[in-house]
């Protein structure tokens, strides 16, 4: 099956810094790709997404970069703000059909003011 | 539009006890899946549903089972709760890959 790996488990930025966290997935036939964000004591929210016919994908201050070659892709969040503090998941659609999704382990940005 | 809701939010067990955590969506979406989250190890599906009257395992199934009587309502069961079932499950819905989460329900197994 798909397996999903995430770099790094931990990352704290300056406030208006960048911070990129980065996925490989192992399943060449995976073609979607989302990230959420999960806030302390709440459900993971979809922040953004993006499929393998797509390179790269923008909104507002976050984008996703996809490199299906390498099977790798890459969250990058700019000029970070305190309330971008949270932990991020990458995940891969496995499993044609019941659009089972892999997740990573996961990432805990800090924000420092 | 409540989106995904879960009940109840916290519950505490003993070791044997049953019990059955309710989702329900009002998204009118065919698939939903139940996870546990527990710390490091992301997010791990348990059983799945593609409509009503479905199921299907996950990743984790052992332990637990799963009924989709209705199309809104996913329910998961744990016929007799041991302390390794003590985690945070999550339930989503979805109409394709997107899927959405509800807020999720801590459970503690004693």
């Amino acid at each position: 099956g798909e397996n999903v790996e995430q770099h790094p488990s931990t990352l704290s930025v300056q406030e208006g810094d960048s911070a990129v966290i980065k996925c490989t997935y192992s399943d060449s036939a995976s073609n979607y790709f989302p990230w959420y964000k999960q806030e302390l004591g709440k459900g993971p929210q979809l922040i953004i997404d993006i499929r393998s016919n797509v390179g790269e994908k923008k909104d507002q201050r976050i984008a996703v970069t996809l490199n299906k070659t390498a099977k790798h892709f890459s969250l990058h969040i700019t000029e970070t703000q305190p309330e971008d503090s949270a932990v991020y998941f990458c995940a891969a659609v496995s499993g044609a059909g019941s659009y089972q999704l892999t997740f990573g382990k996961g990432t805990k940005l800090s924000v420092i003011p | 539009n409540a989106g995904v809701t879960q009940t109840p939010k916290f519950r505490v067990l003993k070791t044997g006890q049953s019990m059955t955590l309710l989702c329900a969506q009002d998204m009118n979406h065919e698939y939903m899946y139940w996870y546990r989250q527990d710390p490091g190890m992301g997010l791990r599906l348990i059983h799945y549903s593609v409509g009503e009257g479905t199921t299907a395992k996950g990743e984790v199934p052992d332990g637990y089972n799963v009924s989709r009587l209705k199309k809104q309502n996913f329910l998961l069961g744990l016929e007799s709760a041991a302390p390794s079932q003590t985690s945070v499950y999550f339930c989503a819905s979805s109409w394709a890959e997107t899927q959405y989460f509800g807020p999720g329900t801590r459970l503690l197994v004693l």
